[in-house]
């Protein structure tokens, strides 16, 4: 099946400092999807994107999908704790009236925030 | 909002036995997932269904079968639990009448097949 590189696997911060992520694919995808894991419950979605160039902001979250269509980044700014979690980018291959069929997940982002 | 729900958050079965994970959705979706997670894995698609009684398998099915008798309910089903089944299991739905398929998960199933 298709893949996704999501990286980096892990990152340790401090309080307050920016955060970012990426996803890259061989192939392309007609939506890119961030969702974020808390330990113990099932990912919740932060952000959907639609269109190639599109940028997308939730509170101090934004993302962005690629030109090319392979490829997705994330930023948090100006992280707290309650951002600790695991973030995970999902890609749809699907086009209009595409029918059915699972995500494609990348193997997520571990964020861990140092006191 | 969407609501997902599982019927359970900790299950613990031992080797043989058949488990039943029930999942239910609140929102009238067309589409329902079942995912397991494992660390270093992520999440991997075991079965779908894109309408009741329709079912299709996902990148994992081996060892696992799925239910959907109603809109609302997926039910995933482990015929005779082995310990390498014990993972995270999470299901999704999704309206299916839009252009993208945004899924919603429930809060998980930590199973652990002794």
């Amino acid at each position: 099946g298709q893949q996704l590189n999501q990286s980096p696997q892990s990152m340790f911060i401090q309080e307050g400092e920016d955060v970012s992520m990426n996803c890259t694919s061989s192939s392309i995808f007609n939506t890119w999807l961030w969702y974020k894991q808390d330990p113990g419950e099932g990912p919740v979605l932060l952000i959907a994107l639609y269109k190639a160039g599109e940028l997308t902001s939730n509170g101090r979250l934004t993302a962005q999908f690629g030109i090319t269509r392979k490829d997705s980044f994330l930023n948090i700014s100006a992280s707290i704790p309650s951002d600790v979690g695991i973030y995970f980018c999902a890609g749809d291959p699907k086009k209009l009236g595409g029918g059915a069929d699972g995500l494609t997940f990348g193997k997520g982002t571990h964020l861990i925030i140092q006191p | 909002d969407v609501k997902v729900t599982q019927s359970s958050r900790y299950l613990v079965k031992r080797t043989g036995e058949k488990v039943f994970l029930e999942c239910v959705q609140d929102m009238d979706h067309e589409n329902m997932f079942w995912y397991r997670q494992d660390p270093g894995l992520g999440l991997r698609l075991i079965y779908f269904s894109y309408d009741v009684k329709m079912k299709e398998k996902g990148d994992i099915p081996e060892g696992y079968s799925v239910s959907r008798e109603k809109k609302e309910r997926f039910s995933l089903i482990l015929e005779s639990a082995s310990t390498n089944q014990t993972s995270m299991y999470l299901c999704a739905s999704s309206s299916g009448t839009l252009v993208t398929d945004t899924q919603y998960f429930g809060p998980g199933t930590r199973l652990t097949v002794l």
